[in-house]
């Protein structure tokens, strides 16, 4: 595709709720990364992954966040137990990997998760 | 971990006027992009520096990497409602918390 693309856009769910979010990252992209942005707050980082493995995963803010990657493409960010400070948009990004410099990160859209 | 703060937080700015946007770190900057958020929307990149000294341009925006590699700047000539959104700094995956441009016509 032309760019990255997350689904679902809008996510409504009840307190103690499981959810998955997924991320389809620009083809050839070997990093992934999910970031979290509260209403009106910075990006905070949550998990990189480069290819299938997640080298970082200082972000996660507790035991019932987690995600995963397969086959180097699609990723999925589980929340088990909603809460309702986890309501925030979630957002994927990729970019390309390369010894000695730096790539950019190109960012989906968006998850809008919305906890009550 | 690396920090990134931006300053000022908001800006409030008369269309036609420039203005400047810094984004300090706590460690040497190793690459630093620039990426601007409508409300409500996705981010969009704009620039990337990696160089020490290094000053890119597009449009009416610049954005400089200073010689220490601590501080980067983005500038915005005769600023227009098309600029207004937030302006966020980050390297590798950290980032500002942003800079909220408005424009007054």
């Amino acid at each position: 595709g032309a760019g990255v693309s997350q689904s679902p856009s809008n996510k409504v769910t009840e307190k103690g709720k499981d959810v998955e979010l997924r991320c389809d990252p620009i083809s050839g992209h070997t990093a992934l990364y999910w970031y979290r942005q509260s209403l009106g707050q910075g990006l905070e980082f949550l998990i990189y992954f480069q290819g299938n493995s997640a080298p970082d995963k200082s972000g996660l803010p507790s035991d019932r966040f987690s995600a995963e990657r397969t086959g180097g493409s699609v990723s999925t960010l589980t929340i088990q137990r909603t809460q309702q400070e986890d309501s925030a948009v979630y957002l994927c990004a990729s970019s390309l990997v390369g010894q000695g410099r730096v790539y950019e990160q190109y960012f989906g859209p968006g998850t809008r998760l919305t906890v009550t | 971990s690396q920090e990134l703060e931006q300053s000022p937080q908001s800006l409030i700015v008369q269309e036609g006027k420039n203005l400047t946007i810094n984004c300090t770190s706590s460690k040497t900057l190793y690459g630093l992009y620039w990426y601007k958020q409508k409300y409500g929307e996705g981010l969009i990149f704009l620039m990337m520096l990696q160089k020490g000294g290094e000053e890119k341009s597009h449009e009416k925006i610049t954005a400089k990497l200073d010689e220490k590699k601590q501080q980067s700047s983005l500038h915005i000539t005769a600023s227009q409602p098309s600029h207004a959104g937030i302006y966020l700094c980050g390297a590798s995956r950290a980032f500002g918390t942003g800079t909220r441009l408005t424009i007054i016509p």
